[in-house]
């Protein structure tokens, strides 16, 4: 399995600020998922993010609110900007591990922001 | 009606009993079928992963799946206190580009 680390760990934004969230794997992996985690919802997946490529984005989230960068194969980041108190949540990021010709998930510890 | 649904709890139950936790799903195209354990301020992480009908166990955890019924299933025997967490189901279709569909998390509580 891989071994991810998430910085910050938590924090606590100013409506309207930005804050970007870094993803480190300790191997090489093709695909990296970042998600949110809200209360009392189910994991929602943000976007796919794919070195060389420009991130896949899920229904309801956009480039613009959600940068994300990939500039090799163990690191990503994601931007939450122009934040307001509804992007409150935790944020994850995991990656796609093959075990058995079967694609599991591992994730990072996530990263807790609240928005004031 | 959501692709996968998962009762949030919260199960309480004293220590040593047998749990049993469950999901349901509607898209019969899910092929793998997973489980994940939650501590409270960590990420997920996974306890066991299925590809086919049937039940696979791991020490005191079993997994279950029945496509037929379109239901999946994580037992813990002799349950510990340090088996308190909340518990996602996740499954999966191959031809989607390994995306996961979530259900909500069970919160589990198990009391010495």
């Amino acid at each position: 399995s891989a071994v991810i680390s998430q910085k910050p760990s938590r924090d606590i934004c100013q409506r309207g600020t930005s804050l970007t969230i870094q993803c480190q794997v300790d191997s090489q992996v093709t695909m990296m998922f970042w998600y949110r985690q809200q209360p009392g919802q189910s994991l929602t997946l943000i976007a796919t993010a794919n070195q060389g490529s420009e991130a896949t984005y899920e229904s309801g989230f956009v480039i613009d609110k959600f940068p994300i960068s990939r500039p090799n194969l163990t690191f990503s980041t994601l931007t939450v900007s122009n934040m307001s108190p509804e992007d409150s949540s935790i944020y994850l990021c995991s990656v796609t591990w093959t075990v058995l010709s079967t694609d599991t998930q591992y994730f990072g510890p996530g990263t807790r922001l609240t928005v004031l | 009606q959501k692709e996968v649904e998962q009762d949030p709890g919260p199960l309480s139950v004293p220590e040593g009993a047998i749990v049993s936790l469950n999901c349901t799903y509607s898209n019969s195209a899910f092929q793998y079928f997973m489980w994940y354990r939650q501590y409270s301020r960590k990420g997920p992480e996974l306890l066991m992963y299925t590809y086919s009908s049937g039940n696979k166990e791991d020490g005191r955890f079993t997994a279950q799946v029945d496509k037929s019924s379109k239901y999946i299933s994580l037992f813990i025997r002799d349950s510990q206190p340090s088996d308190s967490a909340t518990y996602l189901c996740a499954m999966g279709d191959p031809g989607n580009n390994r995306k996961l569909i979530w259900g909500l998390g069970t919160s589990l509580a198990v009391n010495p």
